[in-house]
């Protein structure tokens, strides 16, 4: 089955600067991948995500890259602020299987100000 | 709010009690689902319904007992549990059953089992 690994397990940085949290995944077939934002007291939230046919996708001050032949992937979050401060969670599947969500173990992203 | 709602917030019970968590969906989804979230480690999928079927079921000990008895209402029955199952438990829905289909969070139900 799939494998997820997330780096790092947790992330300071300033307000202002940029963070990328990375994720890498075991089985090649996986075409789909989602982050979720879990804020303090709720339940993850998805903010993004990419499927294979596509190397990078941004949203705003979001972006996911993705390196199938290396199989990684990451987030990345520019200009960061308080209100990022969240725990993030990658995830990996097959799109169009009955397959579920594999998910990473999740990065606490503290951003100080 | 994600339209997920579930009930208690918190829960306290002893190893002997028998207690259930309720979640509604208000989206009209067909699939729920519940996941255990403990600390520093993935979320972990416990049971999959679709359209009041369950269709997954990933070796969960039978003191968790879940029942789907529509497609907006799922519960989880408990009993006898043990402290090591003291954690979060989330549910979700979503609009069809595979993975790429979006899963909606509810805020979850912290339990802690003494």
């Amino acid at each position: 089955g799939e494998n997820v690994e997330q780096h790092p397990s947790t992330l300071s940085v300033q307000e202002g600067d940029s963070a990328v949290i990375k994720c890498t995944y075991s089985d090649s077939a996986s075409n789909y991948f989602p982050w979720y934002k879990q804020e303090l007291g709720k339940g993850p939230q998805l903010i993004i995500d990419i499927r294979s046919n596509v190397g990078e996708k941004k949203d705003q001050r979001i972006a996911v890259t993705l390196n199938k032949t290396a199989k990684h992937f990451s987030l990345h979050i520019t200009e960061t602020q308080p209100e990022d401060s969240a725990v993030y969670f990658c995830a990996a599947t097959l799109s169009g299987s009955a397959r579920q969500l594999t998910f990473g173990s999740g990065t606490q992203l503290t951003v100080l100000p | 709010e994600t339209g997920v709602t579930q009930t208690p917030r918190h829960l306290v019970m002893g190893m002997t009690n028998k207690k259930s968590l309720k979640c509604e969906q208000h989206l009209g989804h067909n699939a729920m689902y519940w996941y255990k979230q403990s600390a520093k480690k993935p979320l972990e999928l416990m049971f999959v319904y679709s359209l009041e079927e369950r269709v997954e079921n990933n070796s969960v000990p039978s003191r968790f007992s879940p029942e789907c008895p529509n497609s907006s209402h799922l519960f989880l029955h408990l009993h006898t549990l043990q402290p090591e199952d003291s954690a979060l438990y989330l549910c979700a829905s979503s609009q069809g059953i595979t993975g790429a289909d979006t899963q909606y969070f509810g805020p979850g139900t912290r339990l802690t089992v003494l």
